[in-house]
């Protein structure tokens, strides 16, 4: 199984600053048709999670372009340019390379 | 437009069966990959299981295999996930899943499943 672990776990960010998270996956994320399956959700308290990024950099439409998704191989990053109220809530990302799909821990931002 | 509702949830006890279900609208099930994705209550998200759209193939995590079964009835256009030999850690909220582009980019609104006796 491919293993996915996230730092930081908790991210606490003034307003208007920059926000990063890495996800690294315990082994390459290159599918064998040649694509890399990373994406990474936004879930708010008591909401269904919302895709942000597909195939590492890829934003889905309606999501703001402060959202950046870059990485290769075993090492991905989600980049927020200025954090803004509404970015409050937990990340994730996933790995849909493997057969058995797997998610990083979460990472929690807040409003410092 | 594209919409997921999930239904079946509730208390079961220990050791029982629960069948959840997957109502689809405004896209066509077997056209897709379906998943299943749980969260404990406070906790992160666990992906339990995945149905292919082509080989019918399925897929599942370490921790249901053999106790969990993901299946889909074209003719209802309704994703399932049969759980049985339920046990306290798996009450979650159960989400399912389309699957776009090798990740999933619709999710229903969850059900929750509790374990208890």
């Amino acid at each position: 199984d491919i293993v996915m672990t996230q730092s930081p776990l908790s991210l606490p960010v003034a307003l208007g600053q920059p926000a990063s998270i890495s996800c690294r996956s315990s082994q390459s994320l290159v599918h064998s048709d040649g694509n890399t399956y990373l994406t990474w959700f936004h879930q708010r308290p008591g909401q269904s999670p919302r895709r942000l990024i597909y195939r590492v950099s890829n934003r889905d439409s309606g999501v703001p372009d402060r959202f950046s998704g870059s990485g290769s191989g075993t090492d991905f990053t989600l980049k927020i340019t200025s954090v803004e109220a509404e970015d409050v809530g937990v990340y994730y990302c996933m790995q849909g390379t493997g057969r058995q799909h797997s998610f990083g821990q979460g990472t929690k931002l807040e409003i410092k | 437009q594209v919409q997921l509702v999930e239904s079946g949830g509730g208390v079961v006890q220990p050791g029982r069966s629960l069948r959840l279900s997957c109502a689809a609208s405004g896209f066509i099930v077997s056209s897709h990959a379906m998943h299943w994705v749980r969260q404990a209550p406070g906790k992160g998200l666990e992906w339990v299981a995945v149905i292919w759209s082509d080989a019918n193939d399925q897929y599942y995590a370490e921790s249901v295999k053999g106790r969990f079964t993901i299946s889909r009835d074209n003719s209802k256009n309704t994703l399932f996930l049969q759980m049985n030999s339920l046990r306290a850690d798996d009450t979650a909220v159960y989400y399912c899943a389309r699957d776009v582009v090798g990740s999933t980019d619709h999710w229903g609104q969850g059900t929750l499943v509790t374990v208890s006796s």
